[in-house]
């Protein structure tokens, strides 16, 4: 069991707009500003999408955008493309013993 | 180019030992941080373990005491040594760079994975 939660999967229409949750605890998410997000195509590695709520890495679409409220995350995709469908992954530093925690992944389908 | 290769995975019994490495190009091991993550079959992703620049270290409380990081200044190289291996450590291994951004670790650039897979 993952110490973030998110939905098990999302779908969205070419075009549309999809947002992603991750809610966590006063330790990790709440607590911090240091929530990231990955990508991972099925079979391939997680690629850094977002980090600190809203920063994008260079080279990454500014149609992935991040906000958080209280001690949930979001991440919305906006214009889907086809090639958006992938695992989405939540991630925030963690004041316990446990430093780093991951959300289960979300399963993106682009219908 | 950055670029990650890790090796090393298999099949192995629970108890037993297994050391993963990750043969790093386009910069220095030495100077990063690195780190292990990985991920069970259909799970998410869980931080495993990881190592400063100046060689101080960390680890998840489910490895803790029987997993070892480490790395090799002249192979430029990041190991993984795994011992009294549980079913629960069956997973794809994936070693990643980490920049430490004040209190957090951003993964930002990630191997390609080994699969360990512990059984009878």
């Amino acid at each position: 069991q993952s110490a973030l939660t998110q939905p098990a999967s999302v779908s969205g229409s070419p075009g549309q707009s999809i947002t992603i949750s991750c809610t966590g605890t006063s330790s990790d998410i709440g607590g911090y500003d240091y929530v990231s997000w990955y990508q991972q195509h099925p079979g391939k590695a997680p690629k850094l999408i977002l980090y600190e709520v809203t920063r994008r890495p260079s080279g990454v679409s500014n149609r992935f955008s991040g906000s958080k409220s209280g001690d949930t995350a979001s991440l919305t995709i906006s214009g889907l493309q086809a090639e958006d469908e992938a695992d989405y992954h939540c991630s925030s530093y963690s004041s316990t013993s446990t430093l780093k925690v991951f959300g289960g992944g979300t399963k993106l389908t682009v219908l | 180019e950055v670029q990650l290769v890790e090796s090393g995975g298999g099949l192995i019994q629970p108890g037993g030992s297994l050391r993963l490495s990750c043969a790093a190009s386009g910069f220095t091991v030495r100077s990063n941080y690195m780190s292990w993550v990985r991920q069970a079959p259909g799970r998410g992703l869980e931080w495993v373990s990881v190592i400063y620049s100046d060689g101080g270290t960390y680890y998840a409380d489910s490895v803790k005491g029987r997993f070892t990081i480490s790395r090799d200044k002249s192979k430029n190289t990041l190991y993984l040594q795994m011992n009294t291996l549980r079913d629960e450590d069956t997973a794809v291994y994936y070693c990643a760079r980490v920049e430490l951004r004040y209190l957090d670790w951003i993964f930002d650039h990630w191997g390609q994975g080994t699969l360990v897979t512990v059984s009878s």
